[in-house]
């Protein structure tokens, strides 16, 4: 079964410093991966996503996302927070598209506070 | 639309009514899933439509919840005879096979509170 773990579960970073999510999951194949982030009262927005081919993902907002597929990880990173950033961010796997589409399967969401 | 659209945003019932939430797709969108997200978790996979035929409802959680999608388009999940722990937020996300690449696109979500 595909599991996906987020092992910090609040993150209080400061305006402008470096921000790393981490993001840990399982699942039997070739996964396809994802972040999203929802802000209180709004859907789910997503940042990036990995499908195949570089390993390293651009997204909005500033944000990447490095695949490492020998520590089951997808780690969410951004150089430069900013106060708008503070959001729940959530990570997500899903199989690979075979002509039907995937159920995704999320993790617990790490709260970001950005002080200022 | 523009968007995934659901309605109500916000729905109060009490413990033994019976709900029916509401979403309209991304037009020409023909996958269809429904989450639940109870309160400091993360989406958890109710449903999944692909046009008119539900392919998947392994995570629905009781015989009282059912979802249908008549016409391939606007979907709608039911939920008879509400308990408390039926209190969530209800997403819904559309996505387009054709696009191959499995992104799906979430609505605001209906926000359940059941007294």
């Amino acid at each position: 079964a595909q599991s996906v773990t987020q092992p910090d579960i609040h993150i209080t970073v400061s305006e402008g410093a470096s921000l790393e999510l981490r993001c840990n999951y399982s699942y039997g194949a070739t996964p396809y991966l994802f972040w999203y982030v929802q802000s209180p009262g709004q859907g789910l927005q997503l940042l990036l996503k990995y499908f195949s081919g570089d390993t390293l993902v651009q997204g909005i907002k500033g944000f990447e996302a490095e695949f490492k597929r020998s520590q089951s990880s997808f780690n969410l990173r951004k150089p430069s927070v900013h106060w708008s950033d503070a959001a729940e961010y959530f990570c997500a796997v899903g199989g690979t598209y075979t002509g039907t589409a995937s159920k995704l399967t999320f993790g617990t969401g790490t709260r970001l506070q950005v002080t200022l | 639309g523009a968007g995934v659209s659901q309605s109500p945003r916000y729905k109060v019932a009490k413990r033994g009514q019976d709900v029916a939430l509401r979403c309209d797709p991304i037009s020409g969108h023909v996958s269809l899933f429904w989450y639940q997200q109870a309160l400091g978790q993360g989406p958890e996979f109710l449903t999944y439509f692909q046009n008119e035929a539900q392919l998947d409802k392994s995570g629905l959680p009781s015989d009282r919840f059912f979802a249908e999608r008549p016409e391939g388009s606007v979907s709608t999940l039911k939920i008879q005879r509400t308990q408390q722990e039926d209190s969530a937020v209800y997403l819904c996300a559309s996505s387009s096979p054709a696009s191959g690449n499995n992104e799906q696109f979430f609505g605001p979500g209906t926000r359940l509170t059941v007294l």
